[in-house]
């Protein structure tokens, strides 16, 4: 079975700083593994996503997460945080193109002035 | 650039009755879903929709619901007879590679 865990329920930093949120990965397969994001009142939005190519994946708004076998992780991080980053982050499972996407509990990100 | 749709973005019902909410997935795309976000907890799956056919439904995804392709365009999710436990906010998504999601229906039943 697959499953994902998210570390933190709620992260906070101030503007500029680095942001770190952390995501553990179980599952029998080769997994894809994603990064979603959902602002306030807003829908789902893909922020990157790995899929055994690269480790290192890049995303949008400076985003990136390296897929670490060995730890069964897959952190999300971004040097220097700014107040449009705060939201709710979901790490996302996924066996199979087409298979279904199973969420881990969310993050939410908070970002100080 | 082509986005997954949602109506209506709200929809209040009473118990009991009958409700159906409505997705237009991205035209390409082959594989239909539909999950939900029970307020303050995590999204999840409820049923996953290919070739006019379900391929994968979740427990949760019991005999008070059902999707269907009406037409070319529409991906739908009817619940029979809802319960105040349906009250959640629903995503349909499509996938050609990575799945879309739209910007969901919030469900409230009362």
């Amino acid at each position: 079975a697959q499953s994902v865990t998210q570390l933190d329920s709620h992260v906070s930093v101030s503007e500029g700083t680095p942001v770190l949120l952390r995501c553990n990965y179980s599952s029998s397969y080769s997994p894809s593994l994603f990064w979603y994001v959902q602002h306030p009142n807003k829908g789902l939005q893909l922020l990157l996503k790995y899929t055994s190519a690269a480790t290192l994946v890049k995303g949008i708004n400076g985003f990136e997460a390296e897929f670490k076998k060995s730890e069964t992780s897959f952190h999300l991080t971004k040097p220097s945080a700014h107040m449009s980053d705060a939201a709710e982050y979901f790490c996302v499972v996924s066996n199979s193109q087409g298979g279904k996407l199973i969420f881990g509990q969310g993050t939410e990100l908070s970002v100080k002035p | 650039e082509p986005e997954v749709t949602q109506t209506p973005s709200h929809q209040v019902t009473q118990m009991g009755q009958e409700v159906i909410l409505r997705c237009v997935p991205i035209s390409n795309h082959l594989y239909f879903y539909w999950y939900r976000q029970i307020l303050g907890q995590k999204v999840e799956f409820l049923v996953s929709f290919y070739n006019n056919e379900i391929s994968e439904k979740s427990e949760i995804f019991d005999d008070q619901f059902s999707v269907e392709r009406p037409d070319g365009s529409n991906f739908t999710l009817k619940i029979r007879s809802t319960k105040l436990e349906d009250s959640a906010m629903y995503f349909c998504a499509s996938t050609y590679y990575e799945q879309y999601f739209g910007p969901g229906t919030r469900l409230t039943v009362t």
